[in-house]
């Protein structure tokens, strides 16, 4: 079974600081992996998903990488804002029907 | 484009009693998946389709109904709510090549 992992589960900032998140995950064997945000009491929105056959992705100050074969992720957000505080899951997918999800990190970014 | 619309957002239910969440996609997504999310558990599949008339369990299946008559429809239906149920339930939808786009979730509490 397909395992996630997302350390630290939380932390904080100071605004203008980059932040980075970091994403484990048991079996190289994945199609796809994606990141969401998720503020509290909300759905998630997609961030970046990047390909099996990708090293990595980027969109404006967020950039994602792909390590398939040692089963890590890594999320870098550029400059950070007080608006970037929310809660930050990996997601990967192991096959055609599912997703596996970490716990997510909880980000505070501190004005 | 409304993208996955979960309807109703908030829902109280009492021990033993039916409903049924909706969930509908205008993007003519192929795949479509109900998860529940829950403090310290993360994200876990419940029930997914890979196409109209196309079912089948996911994590945590018990207790949870689906049917998939249309492309666009993947209605979730608690048959005997229970306090275990007690939840946020996401939809979410996508195509073979796309990424995962997530409802905005259906809050239940049951008592």
């Amino acid at each position: 079974k397909q395992e996630v992992t997302q350390i630290p589960a939380a932390l904080s900032v100071p605004e203008g600081e980059n932040l980075v998140l970091n994403c484990s995950f048991t079996d190289s064997a994945i199609y796809n992996l994606q990141w969401f945000r998720q503020d509290p009491g909300k759905g998630l929105t997609s961030l970046l998903l990047i390909q099996s056959s990708q090293r990595e992705q980027t969109s404006g100050r967020l950039n994602a990488s792909l390590d398939k074969s040692s089963g890590r992720s890594t999320l870098y957000i550029a400059a950070s804002q007080p608006g970037d505080s929310a809660t930050y899951l990996c997601a990967v997918r192991p096959g055609e029907d599912r997703l596996a999800f970490g716990k997510g990190n909880q980000v505070v970014v501190i004005p | 484009n409304a993208g996955v619309t979960q309807t109703p957002k908030f829902q109280v239910l009492k021990t033993g009693q039916s409903m049924t969440l909706q969930c509908a996609q205008d993007m003519n997504h192929e795949y479509m998946s109900w998860y529940r999310q829950d403090p310290g558990m993360g994200l876990r599949l419940i029930h997914y389709s890979v196409g109209a008339g196309i079912t089948d369990q996911g994590e945590v299946p018990n207790g949870y109904n689906v049917s998939r008559s249309t492309t666009e429809d993947f209605p979730l239906r608690l048959l005997s709510a229970a306090p275990s149920q007690t939840s946020v339930y996401f939809c979410a939808s996508r195509s073979t090549t796309t990424e995962a786009f997530f409802g905005q979730g259906t809050r239940l509490t049951v008592v």
